[in-house]
């Protein structure tokens, strides 16, 4: 079965600087990735998503993430953390064998003024 | 807009009752799905429809019920017999065969 580590449950970042949210995965077939943002009391919104195309993937809000089969990874990426920022972050993963979603235990961000 | 509308948003349930959490969706979608939150723990299936009048248990169904009667609609009911039900409810939906998940906003049960 697929099964994702987001390491740092809880990032702090500074306005302005970079954010790095790391996601190792695991997974019996080629994988279909996932980032997912949940804002206090929502529910989850599509970042972005790799499904064996490019594995560069630019998502919303300038988020990107980049697929390294070798490294069996899938880290977000944004050059310079907003305000706006501030939520938690779920990787996902699923097989192409099953439709079945692991979830992470995701990183809850905090950007600081 | 299409989008998935879950109801009550916040509900507060004392030890023995059953309750039932609405989930309804205009995106046409064939596929539902109900997940459980909890804090650090990410998210969990529940139960996951892929059609009308058929439904699977997910990875935590005991003390869970739902049904599918409608394309439509996907109630959760939390039972008397779930030993931890305070948790936060996501309720999603997705075109058959497809992986990515639309999801609403929630609802909130805490049990007193």
């Amino acid at each position: 079965a697929q099964s994702v580590t987001q390491l740092d449950s809880h990032v702090s970042v500074s306005e302005g600087t970079p954010v790095l949210l790391r996601c190792n995965y695991s997974s019996s077939y080629s994988p279909s990735l996932f980032w997912y943002v949940q804002h206090p009391n929502k529910g989850l919104q599509l970042l972005l998503k790799y499904t064996s195309a490019a594995t560069l993937v630019k998502g919303i809000n300038g988020f990107e993430a980049e697929f390294k089969k070798s490294e069996t990874s899938f880290h977000l990426t944004k050059p310079s953390a907003h305000m706006s920022d501030a939520a938690e972050y779920f990787c996902v993963v699923s097989d192409r064998g099953n439709n079945r979603l692991a979830f992470g235990k995701g990183n809850q961000v905090v950007v600081i003024p | 807009d299409g989008g998935i509308t879950q109801s009550p948003k916040y509900l507060f349930r004392k030890e023995g009752q059953n309750v039932t959490l609405s989930c309804e969706q205009n995106l046409n979608h064939d596929a539902m799905y109900w997940y459980r939150q909890d804090p650090g723990q990410g998210l969990r299936l529940i139960y996951y429809s892929q059609i009308v009048n058929d439904f699977q248990k997910g990875d935590i169904a005991e003390g869970y019920s739902v049904s599918r009667e409608k394309k439509e609609s996907f109630p959760l009911t939390v039972t008397s017999a779930q030993k931890n039900p305070t948790a936060f409810y996501l309720c999603a939906s997705s075109i058959e065969g497809a992986n990515v998940l639309t999801f609403g906003a929630g609802s909130r049960l805490t049990v007193l």
